[in-house]
């Protein structure tokens, strides 16, 4: 799996859009970016995944650059609950049901 | 429907003894995997199982292993354990593979062994 690096921590105003970076410069081409996100002493949850194009579905979007070297996932009106530490994931499709977490970014929003 | 159960929530051990910690998966879903969450390392994969047969293998001892019974319920085992074993113990359940994003964690059984 390429190696992924997000900021440790960030900051959001309720209601306002959180805007999660992620880089993976040296993601190859049939890696698709997988986000995750942990809310406190639960396990991870689903957010989005992608491989080239942007996606969109009920809880975010997810903005890859066109050379894919990094991406962003948009939360378009952060809440409360939405406070949480947010993984981003780059692996292909034949590696398996696992997954390499990274740090993560560890999102605070704050009303 | 039910999500992925996780049994016992909470538990304590003392060092030097066994535990064997349980997951059963979503309704159909055939693969679980496991993985180990401490502070210091973060989210670590374990191990993965799929009808019955471990099909990968995260970097741990021996100490820890595992099964997958015939209804895709799962068990984990720790022997001999150790204070660094202490942490939050995920499974994953998944139809099939993980592309198809129907990969859903529990919440985990937290062992902190004294």
């Amino acid at each position: 799996d390429a190696k992924t690096t997000q900021p440790p921590s960030m900051d959001c105003a309720e209601g306002r859009a959180a805007n999660l970076p992620c880089n993976h410069s040296t993601i190859s081409g049939n890696e698709y970016v997988y986000w995750y996100r942990q809310i406190h002493s639960q396990g991870p949850q689903y957010i989005i995944h992608g491989l080239k194009n942007n996606e969109t579905n009920e809880m975010a979007s997810l903005i890859i650059t066109e050379d894919r070297k990094s991406s962003t996932l948009i939360l378009p009106h952060a809440t409360l609950r939405d406070t949480a530490v947010y993984y981003c994931i780059a692996r292909t499709n034949n590696a398996g049901n696992m997954l390499t977490f990274g740090g993560g970014t560890r999102l605070m929003v704050k009303p | 429907k039910a999500g992925v159960t996780q049994t016992p929530r909470y538990l304590i051990k003392t060092r030097g003894q066994q535990v064997t910690l349980s997951c059963s998966p979503i309704s159909g879903h055939r693969s679980v995997s496991w993985y180990q969450q401490t502070p210091g390392q973060g989210l670590q994969f374990l191990f993965e199982y799929f009808s019955e047969t471990q099909r990968n293998k995260g970097n741990f001892p021996g100490r820890f292993s595992g099964r997958q019974f015939s209804n895709s319920r799962s068990e984990m085992n720790v022997s001999t354990l150790e204070l660094g074993d202490s942490a939050l113990y995920l499974c994953a359940s998944s139809l099939g593979s993980l592309v198809n994003y129907g990969y859903t964690f529990g919440s985990g059984t937290r062992l902190t062994v004294v």
